[in-house]
């Protein structure tokens, strides 16, 4: 059972507008969410954070948002650049175990 | 520092032989992770250990896995026999807490079982 759902595998946006990656999660004690991002041949890398506590988190061109009554969180890039272009995976920890993963959405921004 | 380090990056071999993939983690950092990526399944944790000592192994496919960390500085996993449907990218990701957004992952193994 997905704990953390992305359903979007793809998403295409051309540069300078706004990117917009969903989430989903299933577990209301979930109190902190994370988005990171990955290059081909890379390993993925932490971007974002979010707690529970909060309904947003701004850094720089990116904003998470978080809806707990939906039990859903957003990721935004404003403006959207060719760089980044790359899978984004929303994460989350799940009590006694690690980070949990979604399956990730492909960014890929039109120049 | 030099990050999470793994090794192969890349493995061909063919059904039945047994893999060894190779981690060294970042120096402090008292949590280690195994992860493996999958078109359809995204990134799976495996195991994970802190302070060398195996915590959650519950996503370990089968018995055919297996993962040891004999010190701070160097982990494995193993996989024997293979099979084809282990092909995959797996990750190795280390960090000082286990559930803060602290984690560095390394570049990966890719993993192909002819």
């Amino acid at each position: 059972d997905q704990q953390v759902k992305q359903n979007s595998p793809s998403l295409s946006v051309q540069e300078g507008r706004i990117s917009i990656l969903n989430c989903d999660y299933t577990n209301s004690m979930f109190d902190y969410f994370l988005w990171y991002k990955k290059y081909p041949a890379e390993g993925p890398t932490f971007l974002i954070s979010i707690s529970s506590i909060k309904d947003k988190n701004e850094d720089g061109r990116f904003t998470v948002f978080l809806n707990k009554s939906a039990k859903h969180l957003s990721l935004h890039i404003v403006p959207s650049q060719p760089g980044d272009s790359a899978v984004y995976f929303c994460a989350a920890p799940t009590g006694r175990r690690a980070l949990t993963f979604g399956s990730g959405t492909r960014l890929q921004v039109q120049p | 520092d030099a990050g999470v380090i793994q090794s192969p990056r890349h493995e061909v071999t063919e059904m039945g032989q047994e893999v060894t993939l190779r981690c060294k983690p970042i120096s402090g950092h008292n949590s280690l992770f195994w992860y493996r990526q999958t078109m359809m399944r995204g990134l799976e944790l495996l195991i994970y250990f802190n302070n060398n000592v195996p915590i959650d192994d519950s996503g370990m496919p089968e018995d055919r896995f297996s993962a040891k960390m004999p010190n701070a500085s160097f982990s494995t996993l193993k996989i024997q026999p293979s099979e084809p449907r282990d092909s995959a990218v797996y990750f190795c990701a280390s960090s000082f807490l286990r559930n803060t957004g602290g984690y560095t992952f390394g570049s990966g193994t890719r993993l192909t079982v002819v």
